[in-house]
C-alpha cells in the first residue's frame, strides 16, 4: 500500500493559518471517512489531533480542523503558535481493517 | 488513566527476532484493538498490523506479511509485537497504539521502543 501523499514541509508565521493536504485514491481516503491527523515532536509518540476526517478528541484546541474532499484530506490550523511546530501525519483506513499514514509533513512556525 | 507501557530499548543481530511487549492499564484491555506501527529513523509512521485483543484475531499489513506476529495475554493485560529475520532496514521505534472505535483512530500509544539491529 503506497504512502498517502503529503507535502514535505509547511510553514507560517505566528497567528497565521495553515493548511496541509494528503492525497490518497478511492481505496483509501475517496471510500472512506475515516481519516486522522497525528502530531509528533522530536523524540515524542505521535498524537492523534483529529478523527473520523473532523472530529477533535477532547483536549486538542478548536484552532485544529479538519476537511475531506474526494481523494484528498486536509488538516487546518490557525493562529499559529511555537509550540505547533512538529512533524504532522494523516492516515486513513484503507479496506479489510487495513490503514495507510502519509509520508508526513514538518511544520515550522517562523 | 490509560497508560501503554512498552518494553525497553534492544539490540539485535541482523537475521534474529525480537518481541516488544506493551503493558496497558487503565482501562479493559480487551474493550480496544491494539496497533503496531514503526518509524525508522527520520522516516514516516509505517503500520504493521493489529490484534483484536477480545477474540485474539490478527490482521497484518502485506508488507510485514509472514515475518510479524502479534498476540496478546488478557490475563496480562499486554500486547506483544514479534518480528523475525531482521535486517539493518527494520532499526526503528515501534509504538503500540489503542484503537478508538475504529482504524485509524489511535487515542492512545506506548513510549516507544528503540530496535537497533548491527552486527
Amino acid at each position: 500500500q503506497p504512502a498517502l501523499t503529503q507535502s514535505a514541509s509547511v510553514s507560517g508565521s505566528p497567528g497565521q493559518s495553515i493548511t496541509i493536504s494528503c492525497t490518497g485514491t478511492s481505496s483509501d481516503i475517496g471510500g472512506y471517512n475515516y481519516v486522522s491527523w497525528f502530531q509528533q515532536h522530536p523524540g515524542k509518540a505521535p498524537k492523534l489531533m483529529i478523527y473520523d476526517v473532523y472530529e477533535r478528541p477532547s483536549g486538542v484546541s478548536d484552532r485544529f480542523s479538519g476537511s475531506k474532499s474526494g481523494i484528498t484530506a486536509s488538516l487546518t490550523i490557525s493562529g499559529l503558535q511555537a509550540e505547533d511546530e512538529a512533524d504532522y501525519y494523516c492516515c486513513s483506513y484503507a479496506g479489510s481493517s487495513t490503514l495507510v499514514f502519509g509520508g508526513g509533513t514538518r511544520l515550522t512556525v517562523l | 488513566q490509560v497508560q501503554l507501557v512498552q518494553s525497553g530499548a534492544e539490540v539485535k543481530n541482523p537475521g534474529a527476532s525480537v518481541k516488544v511487549s506493551c503493558e496497558a492499564s487503565g482501562y479493559t484491555f480487551t474493550n480496544y484493538a491494539m496497533h503496531w506501527v514503526r518509524q525508522a529513523p527520520g522516516q514516516r509512521l509505517e503500520w504493521m498490523g493489529l490484534i483484536n485483543t477480545g477474540n485474539g484475531r490478527t490482521k497484518y499489513s502485506q508488507r510485514f506479511q509472514g515475518r510479524v506476529s502479534i498476540t496478546r495475554d488478557t490475563s496480562a493485560s499486554t500486547g506483544y509485537m514479534e518480528l523475525s529475520s531482521l535486517g539493518s532496514e527494520d532499526t526503528a521505534v515501534y509504538y503500540c497504539a489503542r484503537e478508538f472505535r475504529v482504524i485509524p483512530n489511535f487515542d492512545y500509544w506506548g513510549q516507544g521502543t528503540l530496535v537497533t539491529v548491527s552486527s
